[in-house]
């Protein structure tokens, strides 16, 4: 079983929607949760990160964290064409691999205009 | 703005042949990584370098050798490609470890036939 399990997608929107994005995990010693975004043939890019359990705004954008259910979600309002990428979450990890992230295998969002 | 480099974009192998993937980043950061990225895997780990003249494995280390040659650059070496190793690379980098954010170079596509 992987540590964080996330939907592949494509996930198909239409532009203005709302699109929810998540990830299960199964280390309760995650404690820091990012999202990542990738665009095509780029690398990833840091879109936002929280701490523990709760909600971060930031603009269209809002990452949750469900600890007790080990559920993470990003929620992006009025989207956007420009949107369309891969988006990855991941958690920093501790154990055998120290405090490095654990990425899921990304979820791709197409917004149709 | 550099950020973090990566060469070659494109590369592809013979199975057997040797090859080295060059990284270097203008930021001044302490840690480097070495990712690979596959379809259905998301980004794992092969290996990464806490601070100039350390390196340690990753997830993913077999097959793989690195140098942290100096604070800007790190390498990552197949010695005797094979084609589970076709995947694209990504070094990355960031000041320290942890929640730090971390930067991506833009990938190198490696085939190995």
């Amino acid at each position: 079983q992987k540590e964080v399990e996330q939907d592949p997608g494509p996930l198909s929107v239409p532009e203005g929607a709302i699109v929810s994005l998540n990830c299960t995990y199964s280390n309760s010693a995650f404690q820091y949760f990012m999202w990542y975004r990738q665009y095509s043939r780029k690398g990833p890019e840091l879109l936002m990160y929280t701490y523990s359990s709760g909600n971060k705004e930031d603009g269209r954008f809002t990452a949750q964290v469900d600890k007790s259910s080990k559920y993470i979600s990003l929620f992006i309002r009025d989207s956007q064409p420009s949107d369309s990428a891969t988006y990855l979450c991941a958690m920093l990890g501790s154990g055998e691999y120290g405090n490095k992230l654990v990425f899921g295998a990304g979820t791709i969002l197409r917004v149709k205009s | 703005n550099a950020g973090v480099t990566q060469t070659p974009k494109f590369q592809v192998l013979k199975t057997g042949q040797s090859m080295t993937l060059q990284c270097a980043q203008d930021m001044n950061h302490n840690s480097m990584y070495w990712y690979r990225q596959d379809p259905g895997m998301g980004l794992r780990l092969i290996y990464y370098s806490a601070s100039e003249g350390t390196t340690d494995k990753g997830e993913v280390p077999n097959g793989y050798n690195v140098s942290r040659l100096n604070k800007r650059e790190f390498s990552l070496r197949l010695e005797s490609a094979a084609p589970s190793q076709t995947s694209v690379y990504f070094c990355a980098s960031s000041f320290g470890q942890g929640v730090d954010t971390i930067y991506f170079g833009e990938g190198s596509w490696l085939t190995v036939v």
